[in-house]
């Protein structure tokens, strides 16, 4: 089965501090993309930040960024200078043609 | 852009009832997608479209469970003889398809389905 798997059910950060969210994933593609959603309480879900599998660069949005290491299938989310805001459910995904197979998400609480 | 809009937001149905949702996409997305989300879980794909094409099926939509998209507009899911496994929360999604892979999804709030 080509899953996603994000092994920190919750996770709290104080408010300026950064955290890291972590993902591994299963493919047998060669070329693919993967996702960082966010979705706030009672709130539709959001897209943070995607990365091309064949570009070896991270991405960056602003205070987003990823660590992808394609060999390891590993695909973690850092939040630098965390705010309130932030505090949600953030699910990784893995997808190809746009179907996309998502983790069971990390539970983030910023706390001030 | 007015983003993707599901109806009803909440609906509450008892064992066996029928029950239809409609997503209205963004408009200039040519993809649409269903997926079902319950409590602690991520969202679970269920179908997608491409215009008025039902490109893919999930194995976990059961012939009790029914999609469309005509005229590649709007869509409805339809879900027939309702089980309280049902019970989850439905999302649509839209994304235009630009010939590379990657689109990004925009989702809509959810319809909210409880069967009693």
């Amino acid at each position: 089965a080509q899953t996603v798997t994000q092994s920190q059910p919750e996770m709290s950060v104080q408010e300026a501090e950064t955290v890291t969210l972590s993902c591994t994933y299963d493919t047998s593609e060669s070329n693919y993309y993967l996702f960082w959603y966010k979705q706030p309480p009672s709130r539709q879900m959001i897209l943070v930040i995607r990365q091309e599998a064949y570009k070896q660069q991270n991405a960056t949005e602003n205070r987003f960024s990823v660590n992808f290491q394609k060999a390891a299938k590993s695909f973690s989310l850092k939040i630098s200078d965390s705010q309130l805001g932030d505090t949600a459910m953030y699910f990784c995904a893995r997808g190809s043609q746009g179907n996309l197979i998502f983790g069971k998400g990390t539970k983030l609480s910023v706390k001030p | 852009d007015t983003g993707v809009s599901q109806d009803p937001r909440h609906k509450i149905t008892k064992r066996g009832q029928n029950v239809t949702f409609r997503c209205d996409p963004i408009s200039e997305h040519n993809r649409l997608y269903w997926y079902r989300q319950t409590l602690g879980q991520g969202p679970e794909f269920l179908t997608y479209f491409q215009n008025e094409a039902q490109l893919e099926k999930s194995r976990l939509l059961s012939d009790r469970f029914s999609a469309e998209r005509p005229k590649g507009s709007f869509s409805t899911l339809e879900i027939q003889r309702t089980e309280q496994g049902d019970s989850a929360m439905y999302l649509c999604a839209s994304s235009p398809f630009v010939g590379t892979l990657g689109s990004p999804l925009h989702f809509g709030n959810g319809t909210r389905l409880t069967v009693t």
